[in-house]
């Protein structure tokens, strides 16, 4: 099994819909991260957790929230989703993040 | 808040041939790490190496390898013996305390490896 799942790997939804996007990880480490790409914008960090009781907002987080609901796993939600948010959305783990980070393979979501 | 900027949207490189991908950033912090990482087209993110700030050597790993300049903020990689399968993106990436413990990307480069 991979050491951080992601589900699903593939979505499309309407826009104003609810949309959950799932990760877990088997690293055992404390820090999760949700990161979105864009096309030429690199990755931007969404939204962060240092342990299950610390979440943080990074650079982009208006339209999401997350939760993380034990230390292997974190979520990342669109309350009502608009075609901007059209991205491929990375979920990563990292122990103190000097050895980098482990990445999912990927949600690619597609809002029409 | 630290940046790190990638010039080079795209590069091409022949099979069996070296490329240089550049990437410079800003800090004021002195101790930080450094990442290459590589996104094929499977879109998986794949740590390709790793410089610690602290340390003078330059990082390698086999083919790949990174020309480290402190005092000037750049972090290039060189690929060695371009392979096709080295075709990717590739994200150079900043971490440390001043960064708030969290890893900020450049835009990335586009690398095309032609036969």
């Amino acid at each position: 099994d991979a050491d951080v799942t992601q589900t699903p790997r593939n979505r499309i939804t309407k826009t104003g819909k609810r949309i959950m996007l799932e990760c877990s990880q088997t690293k055992g480490h404390d820090r999760m991260y949700w990161y979105r790409q864009d096309p030429g914008l690199g990755l931007r960090l969404i939204y962060y957790s240092f342990d299950v009781k610390d979440i943080n907002k990074g650079e982009i987080s208006d339209g999401y929230s997350v939760s993380r609901q034990a230390q292997a796993k974190f979520s990342l939600s669109l309350e009502s989703a608009i075609p901007n948010q059209t991205a491929l959305y990375f979920c990563a783990t990292s122990d103190f993040g000097t050895d980098g980070y482990t990445f999912g393979s990927g949600t690619r979501l597609t809002v029409v | 808040a630290q940046t790190v900027t990638q010039s080079q949207p795209e590069m091409s490189v022949q099979e069996a041939e070296t490329v240089t991908l550049s990437c410079t950033y800003d800090t004021s912090e002195s101790d930080y790490y450094l990442f290459w990482y590589k996104q094929p087209p499977s879109r998986q993110m794949i740590l390709v190496i790793r410089q610690e700030a602290y340390k003078q050597q330059n990082a390698t790993e086999n083919r790949f390898s990174v020309n480290f300049q402190k005092a000037a903020k750049s972090f290039s990689l060189k690929i060695s013996d371009s392979q096709l399968g080295d075709a990717a993106m590739y994200f150079c990436a900043y971490y440390s305390g001043g960064s708030n413990y969290k890893l900020t990307f450049g835009k990335g480069t586009l690398l095309t490896v032609n036969p």
